[in-house]
């Protein structure tokens, strides 16, 4: 199996544009989690998916930031407009119910600097 | 008070020796816990998870849980430079798949 894939790797954009975030969680998996790392606040839980239907939003941040899942192999983080503060490394995870001992994988991350 | 929270790092070990690294959660309806490895620029990857009061034990590594006292530790025997790296303390409450990650304690094995 490839793993989670992530695209683009690197985003560099200026500040007002349209950032488009992509995932392909591994086959099977039925759960699909968005996070946030910065060095300030550390790694954030946005949203998470159970089979395409989004569970939890609490954690993102604000209106600018929408996410979707159209299908089990495809999900999408978007932010609009784009701001300096959205600047961060944003990891897509997922993961199969076993119970307790489930383990989330995580994807290569993409960085996004936004200028 | 942080939901999860871990000793302050970095810390600094001689290969061969033991690292600590503790971590104290606020909820005390948390179900499993987890740690997690990163390297510099790359992605998180698990090394432990428990869910039982007691240690558990794989390889170098020990989890050692506490529901009582809200602790977790992780304990990594023989320390080799390879395990220079960041490690994660997540928690997830009862019924959630939620995971809620401390801080980091960045780890130095010095050859």
């Amino acid at each position: 199996d490839a793993g989670v894939i992530q695209s683009p790797r690197h985003e560099v954009t200026e500040m007002g544009q349209e950032v488009t975030l992509r995932c392909k969680p591994i086959s099977g998996h039925d759960y699909l989690f968005w996070y946030r790392q910065t060095m300030m606040r550390g790694l954030e839980l946005l949203i998470y998916f159970n089979n395409n239907v989004p569970i939890d939003d609490s954690g993102m941040p604000e209106d600018r930031f929408s996410a979707k899942m159209p299908n089990a192999s495809f999900s999408t983080l978007k932010i609009q407009p784009s701001e300096p503060r959205d600047s961060a490394v944003y990891f897509c995870a997922s993961s199969a119910d076993r119970g307790a001992s489930y383990e989330q994988y995580f994807g290569p991350g993409t960085r996004l600097t936004v200028t | 008070q942080k939901e999860v929270e871990q000793n302050s790092g970095p810390l600094s070990v001689p290969e061969g020796a033991i690292a600590s690294l503790n971590c104290t959660y606020s909820d005390r309806g948390s179900q499993s816990f987890f740690w997690y490895r990163q390297y510099s620029g790359k992605s998180p990857e698990l090394i432990m998870f428990i869910y039982s009061n007691g240690d558990k034990e794989d390889g170098r590594f020990t989890a050692q849980l506490n529901k009582a006292s809200q602790y977790v530790s992780l304990l990594i025997r023989d320390s080799q430079p390879s395990d220079s790296a960041t490690y994660l303390c997540a928690v997830t409450p009862l019924g959630d798949y939620k995971l809620s990650f401390g801080a980091g304690t960045t780890v130095t094995v010095r050859a």
